[in-house]
């Protein structure tokens, strides 16, 4: 198994700012995503968080918007930039481990104001 | 495209009762299928992990089913208690390492 851990947790920002939510998996994970949850909504994939190099990015999300890092095998981040009241969500990390089973953190809950 | 359809969105139920959540999902060429379940505020917890050649898995009082062919999942809870109120969701993957398509989720209440 793998235990995903988020930071923030929540946080409240103001319109125009840019935010970097970090996560950190306590053990190797073969894939990690990032993953958003709008308000009443299910969850959506925003990219895919490749080690040492640029991330896949899903249909409708840029890398200007949603900028990633992976520098290593446990540690990934996700920056929502130029923030809009649109953009207030649950923002979630996943790790894939051997196997395949996907495990995700506890959230970060961003509300744009 | 795969899509992932989870009915109903909600359900309540007496403490007690056995019950199943449904997912079906439109394209039948998938990897695995896992079910999560989120309590109000938090993330996703695992909860089953069925590879698509496996029929079902079992943990405690969970059991989920696959039907591949027909595209269709199910998810039983034996013997429900309050503390199983949440919402779950179904996703597939489409190979190994591929990213989760996820249904809406269905939103149970366990009523003591």
């Amino acid at each position: 198994s793998a235990v995903i851990s988020q930071k923030p947790s929540r946080d409240i920002c103001q319109r125009g700012t840019s935010l970097t939510i970090q996560c950190q998996v306590d053990s190797q994970v073969t894939m990690m995503f990032w993953y958003r949850q709008q308000p009443g909504q299910s969850l959506t994939l925003i990219a895919t968080a490749n080690q040492g190099s640029e991330a896949t990015y899903e249909s409708g999300f840029v890398i200007d918007k949603f900028p990633i890092s992976r520098p290593n095998l446990t540690f990934s981040t996700l920056t929502v930039s130029n923030m809009s009241p649109e953009d207030s969500s649950i923002y979630l990390c996943s790790g894939a481990v051997a196997g395949n089973t996907i495990y995700f953190g506890e959230g970060s809950w961003l509300t744009v104001v | 495209k795969q899509e992932v359809t989870q009915i109903p969105a909600a359900l309540s139920v007496p403490e007690g009762e056995n019950l199943v959540l449904n997912c079906s999902f439109t394209d039948s060429a998938i990897y695995n299928l896992q079910w999560f379940r989120q309590d109000p505020g938090k993330g996703l917890t695992s909860l089953l992990l069925i590879q698509s050649s496996q029929r079902e898995q079992t943990s405690g009082r969970l059991n989920a089913s696959l039907d591949k062919s027909s595209g269709r999942s199910t998810l039983y809870i034996a013997a429900s208690q309050p503390g199983d109120s949440a919402t779950y969701l179904c996703a597939v993957t489409g190979g190994a390492n591929s990213k989760l398509t996820f249904g809406k989720g269905i939103t149970l209440s366990v009523r003591p």
